[in-house]
This record gives structure tokens, sequence and C-alpha cells, in this order.
């Protein structure tokens, strides 16, 4: 079964610092991925797309990592700002299927 | 922006009453989707359309029915309203191999 998860579930930092949030996948055959930025009240926004051959992949002061090979990927998110609070959810694309795979998303707090 | 709208917005309903949510999209994609989404759950996948009148089930399809009979008009059904459907249920659409979501409809069933 394809699966997605994601850690930690919840996360608070100070603004301006900086933060990582983790996306182990188990599906298969591996399209893309992307990370998906929900803001609250507002349906998911895409941020990232990740294929198989890309390592890194920056959008901004979010910067998204692959490792297909252990089937993980990161989002990093530098210098925070108060509006980057919001869920993050990764997202998971499998070829020849039209129903891609979510994560629980984590939830991130950025305090001033 | 994918030219999504759902409708209503917010809606409150009793238990046991028939509930239709409505996701409109101005751009003519193919597919379209029905997610709801609860704390601790992420979005699950209720039903979704791959052309007019066809239409498939997802993993929490119990309760739930759709009809499609236009391509822009994906609408969602829930005959008989019970509590644990209380949820806010997104629509989607598949562009270029991306699915883009609406606003959301926040249901409450008392």
């Amino acid at each position: 079964k394809n699966q997605v998860e994601q850690s930690p579930q919840s996360l608070i930092i100070l603004e301006g610092k900086n933060c990582t949030l983790q996306c182990n996948y188990t599906v298969s055959p591996f399209s893309n991925l992307r990370w998906y930025k929900q803001d609250t009240g507002r349906g998911p926004v895409s941020l990232t797309i990740m294929t198989f051959s890309e390592n890194t992949k920056s959008n901004g002061r979010y910067t998204a990592t692959l490792d297909a090979d252990t089937k993980q990927s990161s989002l990093h998110i530098t210098a925070s700002q108060l509006s980057d609070s919001a869920s993050y959810i990764c997202v998971v694309y499998s070829g020849g299927s039209y129903i891609p795979t979510f994560g629980r998303g984590t939830s991130l707090i950025v305090h001033p | 922006d994918a030219g999504i709208t759902q409708s209503p917005r917010h809606k409150v309903t009793e238990t046991g009453t028939p509930v239709t949510l409505r996701c409109h999209q101005t751009e003519n994609h193919r597919y379209m989707y029905w997610y709801r989404q609860d704390p601790g759950h992420g979005l699950r996948l209720i039903h979704y359309s791959y052309g007019v009148k066809d239409t498939d089930k997802g993993e929490v399809s119990d309760g739930y029915s759709v009809s499609r009979s236009k391509t822009e008009d994906f609408l969602l059904t829930l005959e008989s309203a019970t509590s644990s459907q209380t949820s806010v249920y997104f629509c989607a659409i598949r562009r270029e191999a991306e699915q883009y979501f609406g606003p959301g409809t926040r249901l409450t069933v008392t």
C-alpha cells in the first residue's frame, strides 16, 4: 500500500529561524513529489515539484530535497516569517495513477 | 488560480437530512476529485471523476454519492448526513499532472 509519512506533526519556531520538515514515502512506481502549503481556511497550494532526477529545488526561502534511493524528502524554510505559519503537506504522485498519496501534514507555527 | 469554486462555503445541517455540495470549474478539465480533511487524517479521497458520467470510489466513499452531468460541475451528495461527516470538503481538478484545490466547504452536522 502506498504511504507517505511526515514529521514532525507540529512545529513551533521563532520568526527569523530556519526549520526542516521531513517526508518519507513508500509509493511505487514513483513519478514526482510535491510539497503543498495550506493556509488556515484555504485549499492547499503547490510550492515545489521534485522529479526522480532532481535532488534539490528552491522556491524563494523554500528549498526541497529528494533522495530517491532512501525515499525521503525534506522541505527547508530559511529565515521564517509569520506568513509561513501553515500546514505543509507532502504529496507523492505515482506513475500511471491519477490519484496521489497525501501525507497528514506538518503544522508550522511561527511566533514573533 | 485554477478557476474552481465550491458552494456553499459553510453549511450547518441536522442529522438525517440530505446535503449536496457543488464544485464548479471553468477550464474544462477532465479529472475532478472530492476530498475530506479532518484533524489527524489529512486529505482523504471520497470520489473522483474522469469524465461526464464517469466516476469511481475513493478510500472513504461510504455514505457519499457523486454525479457529473456536465464537465464543469461535480456534485457530492450526503444522502442522510451523520455527525461523522462533519468535516471540511475540498474539490480538486487535475491540470498538467498536478491537482489544484478549491477553497473548501465547511460542513457541520448537528
